[in-house]
């Protein structure tokens, strides 16, 4: 099964902070990767799908981009509302796999 | 408007089987495509996927779970049933059902439904 390693497995920042969450894969994925956001009690958010498109209604501030297996998700300007946990997802091949996810808190 | 919602016991002992439902609205699983997958989430931990099912009846499974679970559709419901045999208490957890948007995310998913295994 691919390997999704998320780093850091948490942070601590501040609004206005631009923030960068790293997704690693054990091998290829086609650039067929997902990035939700997840509140507490609540289901996850599908933030960008294909490692870089913005789902609809998603606020600009967040983007995502790829370097091989290496899968990035900023957050430009850290909102209130973004405080929340970040998992990653491969689409690529079965079985799929999220990764350890990152809880960004409030410093 | 896409939605989905789980549905299933609260609670479930030792060694039986659970049966959790899925039932959807704004879209058919008989669409060329379209899938509806299983996660769950144990509490504090992270999510896992469990299985999907598509529009054709292609299913895929975890491997790790494989032998105990099912998953089937009824479009004139517009329900997916997921079963997994012999709980156990490390599978208490919270259970989502998604929308599988053309094999790249899930972009619609279940409010989840909390699992509790014990005796």
């Amino acid at each position: 099964a691919i390997q999704l390693t998320q780093s850091p497995s948490s942070l601590s920042a501040s609004v206005g902070d631009r923030v960068t969450i790293t997704c690693r894969a054990s091998q290829g994925i086609s650039s067929v990767l997902a990035w939700y956001q997840q509140k507490p009690g609540k289901a996850p958010k599908l933030l960008i799908y294909d490692a870089s498109t913005l789902e609809t209604g998603v606020p600009l501030r967040f983007s995502g981009s790829e370097s091989g297996t290496d899968f990035t998700l900023t957050i430009s300007s850290l909102q209130p509302e973004d405080f929340a946990t970040y998992y990653c997802q491969q689409f690529s091949k079965y079985p799929l796999t999220f990764g350890g996810g990152t809880k960004v808190e409030i410093k | 408007q896409i939605t989905l919602k789980e549905s299933g016991p609260t609670l479930v002992k030792p060694t039986q089987t659970l049966t959790l439902t899925c039932t959807f609205s704004g879209f058919a699983l008989t669409t060329s495509g379209v899938g509806v997958g299983w996660i769950r989430q144990p509490p504090g931990k992270a999510l896992e996927w469990l299985a999907l099912i598509y529009w054709d009846d292609d299913k895929r499974y975890s491997p790790s779970l494989n032998s105990r679970l099912t998953i089937t559709k009824d479009t004139s419901k517009n329900q997916v049933v997921l079963k997994m045999t012999n709980m156990d208490p490390v599978d208490t957890a919270t259970y989502f059902c998604a929308h599988d948007y053309g094999d790249y995310a899930f972009n619609y998913w279940g409010q989840g439904t909390l699992v509790t295994v014990s005796s």
